[in-house]
This record gives structure tokens, sequence and C-alpha cells, in this order.
């Protein structure tokens, strides 16, 4: 069982330089998410998606863009990275619900921008 | 403004003892609340939940428990054991799941 599959582990960025965080799942789950989690800050929602072709914007979504093609797929888009970005980011998808579904996680991608 | 509080940084437990980790929130219009564990190097996962409309679920050792008008909750592990050393995430939810708010976590040591 793959679950949600993130990629890379781990990336180190210059500043200034763009990437692709990847995010598929297996579970056919409408719901995708992605999170960043900082030292005291607990985890905050970057950007969602409640199906293909619908993304809306999380907590803290400056800097940041995603896409929403397939069901299985969930990429997010740093397009100039800054150090301010340097985070655990975590992808998570679950089925449609009124707030009680849980959510299934990635295992994270540790990213440094330096 | 932190809609969802976890004032304890940390805990240690002896094992076989009880754990209560607290969670404290600001947002009245939150209908549910979810218990997430993480371990190092690792994603999340799912505990347990409870609606707003209720006051206490269980499901084996884990417990949580809801008092809308203090706008608290807790979660009791009985017995706790080595293995449920993890950082727990509360979280909340309102209008559906993809506007979960979550706490920045308590790291439960239970000690042999």
């Amino acid at each position: 069982n793959a679950g949600v599959t993130q990629t890379p582990k781990f990336q180190v960025l210059k500043t200034g330089q763009s990437m692709t965080l990847q995010c598929a799942q297996d579970m056919n789950h409408e719901y995708m998410s992605w999170y960043r989690q900082d030292p005291g800050m607990g985890l905050r929602l970057i950007h969602y998606s409640v199906g293909a072709g619908i993304t809306d914007q999380g907590e803290v979504p400056n800097g940041y863009n995603v896409s929403r093609s397939t069901t299985e797929d969930f990429p997010l888009r740093l397009l100039s990275a800054a150090p301010s970005q340097t985070s655990v980011y975590f992808c998570a998808s679950s089925l449609p619900g009124t707030g009680n579904t849980e959510a299934f996680f990635g295992q994270g991608t540790r990213l440094t921008v330096v | 403004d932190q809609q969802v509080k976890q004032n304890s940084p940390s805990l240690s437990v002896q094992e076989g003892r009880i754990s209560i980790l607290n969670c404290d929130y600001t947002n009245s219009m939150f209908d549910y609340f979810l218990w997430y564990k993480k371990y190092p190097a690792e994603g999340p996962t799912f505990l347990i939940s409870i609606s707003s409309i209720k006051d206490k679920n269980e499901d084996g050792r884990f417990t949580v428990f809801l008092n809308k008008s203090a706008k608290h909750l807790s979660l009791h592990i009985v017995p706790s054991q080595p293995g449920d050393s993890a950082v727990y995430f509360c979280a909340s939810t309102s209008g559906g799941y993809q506007k979960v708010t979550f706490g920045i976590g308590t790291k439960l040591q239970v000690i042999p």
C-alpha cells in the first residue's frame, strides 16, 4: 500500500531557484492538501484541492502555486525560493466529509533554502 | 492568533500510567476535533476524533473528552506504552476537512 508518496525527501535550494514538490496518492481521494511544519508553529495549510481542476488557498499561500490535473497528483511549486520557505512540507489526502474524515499524510519533504 | 492551542510543549509519563494531553480552542465554529500522532521523520497519522455534538469518544486505550463550554479537549492514553512516545497534534475543523487548523503539538515521552 503506497498511500501518499512525496518526492523528494530532502532538497537544498539556492535563493531564487524554482522547484516542484511532488505528491501522489493511490487511494482515489478527492481531497488533497499541502502543509508546512515549522518549529513552534504546528502544521499550516498552504493550498488545498477538493477535486481535479479545483484548488484554493489555505493559511499561508504566498510564494507557492498548485494545480490538480488528475485525482492522483497534487504538485506544489516554489517559483522563486526564499530562506523563509525553509521548512518541512507535508502532503495529505482524504475522502470528502464533514470534517471527521481522517487525512493520510506523506512522509514529508525537508526543504532548505540557502 | 492561534485558534488551537497546545500549551504544554512536552510531557513525560511512566509506562503503565495515564497520559493526558490538553488542547484549547477559541473558534466556536469548530465542529470536529481530531488528534494526530507523529513520529520523527514520518508524516502525522490519524489517532481519534470527536464531533462537537459529543463529549467523549473512546477507541481502545485512547479517549478524547470535549468540554464545549470551556472550549477544551483532552486526549487520555491508558495505559501509556513506550511506543506512544511521539508528538501529538490537536486539530480542529469547521465547514469540512479542507479548513483544518492544527495546534503546535505536544511531545510525549513514555518512560519504561
